[in-house]
């Protein structure tokens, strides 16, 4: 365990679904983000908060909606994807945005959108 | 673009032998870091270099760091079964507090 933990670990999907990733760390740190890893890719940052509030969203499309309630908790809500989403979702988590001495990633949720 | 370039993309070797994979990057830096995900999973913090670093240690990792060549290289001594993982990069500018990362080296250690 790294102290991040994501939920579901495996996720199938339809398209016209509606389903929610869940991330929580209790290592106090303030920095939390969701990344997309798609095979032979590199990792996409899709999202960031910092003390709760976004401070980073990169171009993703609206069918992708961050929520963070708190410093500990994350989540990402998901409706009407593509097939193209299927990916490995990562949420990962720092002191702080500007504190960039390593980050501690959760296990992943593997998606998939039939 | 800024994304980290590594090199190889995939390498197998046989268990006891050393592992040593490239990374390159276009940008100025303020650190480095080195990544190991095993399949499927996320990934986990090996090491990090700071731009005024040459060379780190840690157990059996060694990280070099070249800022006027904008490379740095993570080499593996003696690897094991349990070294079998994708390997990344990920760096941070001086203008962007973003980590930006490489595709990876998928190292196979063969026993």
């Amino acid at each position: 365990e790294t102290g991040v933990t994501q939920t579901p670990r495996h996720l199938v999907m339809g398209m016209t679904n509606k389903k929610s990733l869940k991330c929580e760390q209790h290592l106090g740190h303030n920095a939390m983000y969701w990344y997309k890893q798609s095979a032979k890719k590199p990792l996409e940052l899709m999202f960031v908060y910092n003390f709760k509030e976004q401070t980073e969203n990169n171009s993703v499309p609206s069918r992708f909606s961050p929520e963070c309630p708190n410093s500990s908790h994350l989540f990402l809500h998901l409706h009407t994807l593509q097939p193209e989403d299927s990916a490995l979702y990562l949420c990962a988590s720092s002191q702080d945005t500007e504190y960039n001495y390593g980050y501690t990633f959760g296990s992943g949720t593997r998606l998939t959108v039939v | 673009s800024q994304q980290g370039e590594e090199d190889p993309q995939a390498l197998s070797i046989q268990e006891g032998e050393n592992a040593t994979m490239n990374c390159s990057y276009k940008t100025s830096i303020n650190n480095l870091q080195w990544y190991r995900q095993n399949s499927g999973r996320g990934l986990v913090h090996l090491i990090l270099i700071r731009s005024n670093e040459r060379e780190k240690h840690s157990g059996r990792l060694r990280v070099t760091l070249d800022t006027s060549k904008k490379s740095s290289s993570l080499l593996i001594t003696a690897s094991r079964a349990a070294d079998t993982a994708s390997y990344f990069c990920a760096f941070s500018s001086d203008s962007n507090y973003q980590l930006i990362w490489g595709a990876g080296t998928k190292l196979i250690i063969k026993p």
